[in-house]
């Protein structure tokens, strides 16, 4: 079946830096990638929809220049969390669709220090 | 109110037992979705459907689209089964929404 990796699984990082998250389509071409985060107990939340070959669609509420998104291949979406927060911390997920199925990679948990 | 519902928040159950989760939804569909959340964190895709029922080893996914309503049954749960169990609405806009899951507890 399709497979849709995601790296890295976790990351620990220090405040103020930014940390690249990769969501790579294995065995399938995805022109649409999607990104969520997720808190702790709570339900996923659609960050942003990333569209291979211009720019990222994001959600209301989340800061397109915090939270960078390019699609630059149809195997591989990258989401950057620019200087990070504390706050950023939390568990980031990607999706990939495919004949209208979501794929989804094994997620990110991201802890800022 | 949420557009999708998912009930119970919290199942505890015992080895061998039969579970059913429930997912009401007041959108429109063009599917709905059934995921399994591990501790960790990571998710796994167990159903896509958009009518009738699918089975896939101890797992029963049913859908009814006229009272928007679907239910995932474990039969026979394992320990392993613990995790959380999310259902998602897919509106054929490429965006779903996600209920807020269900906790499920599987104890020997």
């Amino acid at each position: 079946g399709a497979v849709v990796s995601q790296h890295p699984s976790r990351v620990i990082c220090k405040s103020g830096t930014s940390v690249k998250i990769e969501c790579r389509s294995l065995d399938f071409q995805a022109t649409t990638m999607f990104w969520y985060r997720q808190f702790p107990k709570k339900s996923l939340m659609l960050m942003a929809t990333s569209n291979e070959g211009s720019k990222a669609t994001y959600e209301q509420g989340v800061e397109k220049d915090k939270f960078l998104i390019n699609h630059a291949s149809l195997t591989l979406s990258t989401l950057t969390v620019t200087s990070a927060h504390p706050e950023d911390s939390s568990f980031y997920i990607c999706s990939a669709s495919r004949a209208d199925i979501q794929y989804f990679g094994a997620g990110t948990r991201l802890s800022v220090l | 109110k949420n557009e999708v519902e998912q009930s119970p928040q919290n199942l505890t159950a015992q080895e061998g037992e039969f579970i059913t989760i429930n997912c009401s939804y007041s959108v429109g569909i063009s599917a709905l979705h059934w995921l399994q959340q591990h501790p960790g964190g990571g998710i796994v895709s167990l159903f896509m459907l958009s009518s009738g029922k699918k089975k896939h080893g101890r797992l029963i996914a049913t859908i009814n689209i006229q009272e928007k309503h679907s239910s995932l049954h474990i039969t026979a749960s394992h320990p392993r089964d613990s995790a959380v169990y999310i259902c998602a609405a897919d509106r054929n806009t490429d965006k779903l929404i996600f209920g807020t899951g269900t906790r499920l507890q599987v104890f020997p």
